[in-house]
């Protein structure tokens, strides 16, 4: 079975904290996303990478960076959190061939104050 | 991006089929058509998925109209585990970032005992 792990499922950081978010996945899979969940507004793509190193924006990049050093290992960056950054936050991968058939990691709700 | 349109909410008894529909009525001939289901507090969870021909699964049936302007989700027999919120979702192509998957509000399904 593909697992997709997630470094904290809740966390709690300040205002302008330097907020990191891990996302690790054991199958191989070439991509991986980030996402966000909000009541009333469903999933947001954040951030995606087709391979290591790579990374491309989805609809709301803003406030946010990537990295992927590692294959399995794909991070997300809030550079100075924000209250208006608190949400559920996703990680998913998928192999390169079948890239919308995306398994997702169990959550992290943030909460910033 | 085509948009999908599905009601807010269904009920369901236990042991009983479901039929979840979704419409599409500016599907284009590209666009691919996802279902994803989401438990309670967990990460969605990837179902099945289609272009024109009916899908059969482990999980569930995908029937697509001839049209392709909608299509339903059947659970063959609904059990407690399946209450979540369903969702359908079009992407265009199967590859690369056209087929980024764009998540809307999704069918609450409830089942009873």
């Amino acid at each position: 079975d593909v697992k997709v792990t997630q470094s904290s499922r809740y966390l709690v950081k300040r205002t302008g904290e330097k907020v990191f978010l891990e996302c690790v996945q054991d199958m191989d899979h070439e991509n991986m996303f980030w996402y966000r969940q909000d009541p009333g507004l469903g999933l947001r793509l954040i951030y995606f990478s087709y391979d290591v190193k790579m990374k491309e924006k989805g609809d709301i990049p803003e406030g946010y960076s990537v990295s992927r050093e590692k294959k399995e290992r794909f991070s997300l960056i809030l550079e100075s959190a924000s209250t208006n950054q608190t949400s559920m936050y996703l990680c998913a991968s998928s192999l390169g061939s079948r890239p919308q058939e995306q398994y997702f990691g169990p959550g992290t709700r943030l909460t910033v104050t | 991006d085509a948009k999908t349109t599905q009601p807010n909410s269904m009920e369901s008894n236990e042991e009983e089929p479901v039929h979840l529909p979704c419409n599409h009525s500016t599907i284009s001939g590209t666009d691919y058509i996802h279902w994803y289901r989401q438990l309670p507090s967990q990460g969605p969870e990837y179902v099945i998925h289609g272009l024109t021909s009916n899908v059969n699964n482990r999980m569930a049936s995908l029937a697509i109209a001839e049209d392709r302007k909608s299509s339903t989700l059947i659970l063959h027999r609904a059990t407690l585990r399946d209450a979540a919120v369903y969702y359908c979702i079009l992407s265009r192509g199967y590859g690369g970032s056209q087929g980024n998957l764009i998540f809307g509000k999704g069918t609450k399904l409830s089942v009873k005992p």
